[in-house]
């Protein structure tokens, strides 16, 4: 059974970096899919933020480009998502997912909410 | 960049029928597959169907996905609703000349 676990700190402060990371296991990162990363602001609606192939390639949510960066490490078998420049319009419930391009995500991590407050 | 429109909320009664739309904002929503995400509070979303209108195992066949190519739309048909049935439903497809994986807005079932 492929599971998901995003870690991380729960509060960020304006203007600095949000980074979190995802655990997988049941499932290899380098046997393929993209491993990507969704939010959602309390209350409203699921945003992707970017994936990440298993070799490296990533893509990334034009609004969001220039601030983010995701990254793999296949030896520990996990993703991380760096968000730069952070403001209260990124406290969000931070999901990571395995991600195909025909089958969207199919497999979710619980989510973790990060607080942007000083 | 492409997006997809869903209605805000619909509401039916329990046994009945409903549907929800999602609508392609451009090009074909035929020329990538389209998935369905049910979200209860507090959880994560599941898919209860992939690739246009196929169901993963554990979901009820009352739960069935359809594409119009002529209204450039998707479809949520959910059958003999129960009252379990009420979540917040996301229709979400991939944007193939982007590399982008794309959202509705999501859609709120009440089942009264």
């Amino acid at each position: 059974q492929v599971q998901l676990q995003e870690s991380g700190p729960g509060l960020v402060k304006p203007s600095e970096t949000l980074s979190l990371t995802c655990a997988v296991s049941g499932y290899s990162i380098s046997s393929g899919y993209y491993w990507g990363w969704i939010r959602q602001p309390p209350g409203k609606g699921l945003e992707w933020i970017g994936s990440i192939y298993h070799s490296g390639s990533t893509y990334y949510n034009p609004s969001l480009k220039s601030r983010v960066t995701i990254s793999v490490d296949t030896s520990k078998n996990q993703f991380s998502l760096k968000l730069s420049s952070v403001t209260a319009a990124d406290t969000a419930v931070y999901y990571c997912a395995r991600m195909g391009w025909e089958t969207g995500a199919d497999y979710w991590g619980q989510g973790t909410l990060v607080t942007v407050s000083s | 960049n492409f997006m997809l429109t869903q209605p805000h909320s619909v509401s039916e009664s329990p046994g009945k029928t409903v549907t929800i739309s999602c609508t392609g904002s451009s090009g074909s929503i035929a020329s990538n597959y389209v998935q369905w995400y049910q979200q209860r509070p507090g959880s994560a979303p599941t898919t209860v169907i992939y690739e246009d209108n196929q169901r993963p195992s554990g979901v009820p066949d009352r739960f069935s996905g359809s594409i119009d190519s002529s209204s450039n739309s998707a479809s949520l048909t959910i059958s003999g609703l129960k009252t379990e049935d009420e979540a917040d439903y996301y229709c979400q497809s991939y944007d193939s000349s982007n590399r982008n994986w794309v959202f509705g807005g999501g859609t709120k079932l009440t089942v009264l």
